[in-house]
């Protein structure tokens, strides 16, 4: 079935930094949509970025995805990190039916 | 406001007892999903549903059950909780096109 990893359980950086988090994924559909979702403590998990378009870069609040179905890919990244971003980062994949989300990134800015 | 609102927020039970979560969305979505969270292995579906009557078996279904009574309500059921339930849970809907998905707050449940 379809399945998402994310390789970094945490991810410690000073602030400033460029950001990068991982994201690939399996499917045997190739109508692949893929989504960062952003879940801040005491919060609900929201939408960050969307993407089905290939090799195309989506942006949104500073950070930036594409998608890449020959690698099977879609990594977060972001050029400064600041403080705000500390957060949980889900990857997740939808074909047919419900997405699945990957293990998640914890990410944690430091000053 | 459109929006998916969960409860209890907070719910502690003894081992096989029997708990109900609640989840309604006032966003017309046709869709609607239970995860659980655990640390290390994120957000895990559990079932989910296209519209009301329907369900769907998610990827770790033992031990819930689930009903989709209206097109707004959701319950997961825990008939016989096992202290391996403690976890986040949260409810999300979608529409049919499955372009974003709005979570709900999360219902904390402990067994003890």
């Amino acid at each position: 079935g379809d399945s998402v990893t994310q390789k970094e359980g945490l991810v410690t950086l000073t602030e400033g930094l460029p950001v990068m988090l991982n994201c690939t994924y399996q499917t045997i559909y190739s109508n692949a949509f893929l989504f960062w979702y952003v879940h801040y403590l005491n919060e609900s998990p929201r939408l960050l970025l969307k993407s089905s378009t290939d090799n195309k870069r989506t942006e949104h609040q500073g950070f930036h995805a594409t998608l890449h179905k020959s690698s099977s890919s879609f990594h977060l990244q972001k050029s400064s990190a600041q403080l705000s971003d500390s957060a949980l980062y889900y990857c997740a994949l939808r074909n047919n039916n419900a997405p699945r989300f990957g293990a998640g990134t914890k990410l944690s800015v430091k000053p | 406001e459109a929006a998916v609102t969960q409860s209890p927020r907070n719910k502690v039970t003894v081992t096989g007892g029997n708990v109900t979560l609640s989840c309604r969305q006032t966003n017309s979505h046709n869709y609607m999903y239970w995860y659980r969270q655990d640390t290390g292995h994120g957000l895990r579906l559990i079932h989910y549903s296209y519209g009301a009557g329907n369900l769907q078996i998610g990827d770790v279904p033992d031990g819930y059950k689930a009903t989709r009574t209206t097109q707004e309500d959701f319950f997961l059921l825990l008939e016989l909780a096992s202290p391996s339930q403690t976890s986040l849970y949260f409810c999300a809907s979608s529409d049919v096109g499955c372009s974003d998905y709005t979570f709900g707050s999360g219902t904390r449940l402990l067994v003890i």
